[in-house]
Parts: C-alpha cells; sequence; structure tokens
C-alpha cells in the first residue's frame, strides 16, 4: 500500500489554466506539507497542515491555495498558472508537527507549463 | 535566512569505498538532522535521522552529528553501484519552528 500518494503524477498544461493537484496519507499521520522542487533540484517548503490547521506558509503566490479536508488529504490549487510553476511538487507527512519529526515523501506531481 | 549547505558535487568513489558526505547548517538553535536519498526521477527517501552529537549508525550508514561545529554528515562503508543518488541533508530551522530546511544535495556516483 502507498503511504503518501499524489495524483496526478504528470501534469502538462497550458499557461494561465488552472489546475489542482491532490495528496492522501494513509500512515494516520496530523501533518501535511508541500513542497516545489525546481529544476536544480532545491527542495522548498511551501504549506504545511496540522490536523486541517494551516501551519506553514513560505512566501508563495496566493495564485497557490492548499486546501485540507481531513487530516489524510492535502490538495493545491494553482490559479493562472506561469512558466515559472514548471517543477515537482512533492506532498510529505509527519506522525506531528514540528521540525523534529521525519517527513515521508508522496512520488511527486510533475507540472510542466507550455 | 536560515541556510543548510552542501557540497553539490558530483561525488565520485569506486564501488566498495567509503563515500563521504557533508552538511553545514546556520542555525545554532536546531534540533534535528535528516540524511533523505533521492534517485533520478523519484521522491526523497529518509536514510537516516540524528538528534544528539556523535555518532549513529545503521548498516552501512554512519550519521556524525557536531553541533558545535554546526556539521552533520553521513558515511557510506561498502558504497555500492545501487547507492548512486543525490543525498540531501536536511535540518529543522529550530526555535521551536516547524519546518525542515533542505541543503541543494549531494549527488553520489559509485563506480563498479
Amino acid at each position: 500500500d502507498t503511504a503518501v500518494s499524489q495524483t496526478p503524477k504528470y501534469l502538462v498544461t497550458q499557461m494561465g489554466n488552472d489546475k489542482s493537484i491532490k495528496c492522501e496519507q494513509n500512515l494516520g499521520h496530523d501533518t501535511m506539507y508541500w513542497y516545489k522542487q525546481d529544476s536544480k533540484k532545491f527542495l522548498k517548503i511551501m504549506f504545511s497542515y496540522n490536523n486541517k490547521e494551516l501551519i506553514i506558509n513560505e512566501t508563495v503566490p496566493n495564485r497557490f491555495s492548499p486546501k485540507s479536508p481531513d487530516k489524510a488529504h492535502l490538495n493545491l490549487h494553482i490559479n493562472s498558472l506561469e512558466l515559472g510553476d514548471s517543477a515537482v511538487y512533492f506532498c510529505a507527512s509527519s506522525q506531528m508537527t514540528g521540525g523534529n519529526q521525519p517527513q515521508h515523501f508522496g512520488d511527486g506531481t510533475r507540472l510542466s507549463i507550455l | 535566512q536560515k541556510e543548510v549547505e552542501q557540497n553539490s558535487g558530483p561525488l565520485s568513489v569506486p564501488e566498495g569505498a567509503i563515500a563521504s558526505l557533508n552538511c553545514t547548517y546556520s542555525d545554532r538553535g536546531s534540533q534535528s538532522f535528516f540524511w533523505y536519498r533521492q534517485y533520478s526521477g523519484k521522491s526523497p527517501e529518509l536514510i537516516m535521522s540524528i538528534y544528539s552529537n556523535g555518532d549513529k549508525e545503521d548498516g552501512r550508514f554512519t550519521a556524525q552529528l557536531n553541533k558545535a561545529s554546526q556539521y552533520v554528515s553521513l558515511l557510506i562503508r561498502d558504497s555500492q553501484p545501487s547507492d548512486s543518488a543525490t543525498y540531501l541533508c536536511a535540518v529543522n530551522s529550530g526555535g521551536g519552528s516547524e519546518k525542515l530546511v533542505f541543503g541543494k544535495g549531494t549527488k553520489l556516483t559509485v563506480n563498479p
């Protein structure tokens, strides 16, 4: 069974479109995260939620809006996609909030903007 | 800006050798340190965590932490071609902060 699963795995779309990425974890963890990994492989946190409550909101354009309907799900909606949004987006989860918790990553969503 | 620095490499070692990967961090308040392995096109995979000064061994992997020097390292003994990957150092940003800060990774190649 996949612990942290993301859909879709690949997303190719036109500039200006709106798209969503979904994430689910079956580990029973309380905290979930979204990371962006750019072309230089730099992995940077975007958001984290603990039991549906927003904990971390990094300096991310407000075109990006996370939503957590329950603690097992964290979705990412992106409006008005731009070329610079092309990256791999990883969802992750940890048992509790806090930087001392190991995080488990999903397989990533490869977003390409044409 | 709290930073985590790694030599981007590439680091190339022969099969059977010891690979040594290094990481320094800027935040003295950091308390938790992690090493992740990322194969090309795959997701980061946790391989080691360390929280106190000294060495921590797990199979062929040894993590070393020196908080006074703000330095954490990963040693891979008897390196195998399957160890070829990018290794990411991650550090909690300290002061009760909730997030991990990742280094840019060191690409390791183990040559048969």
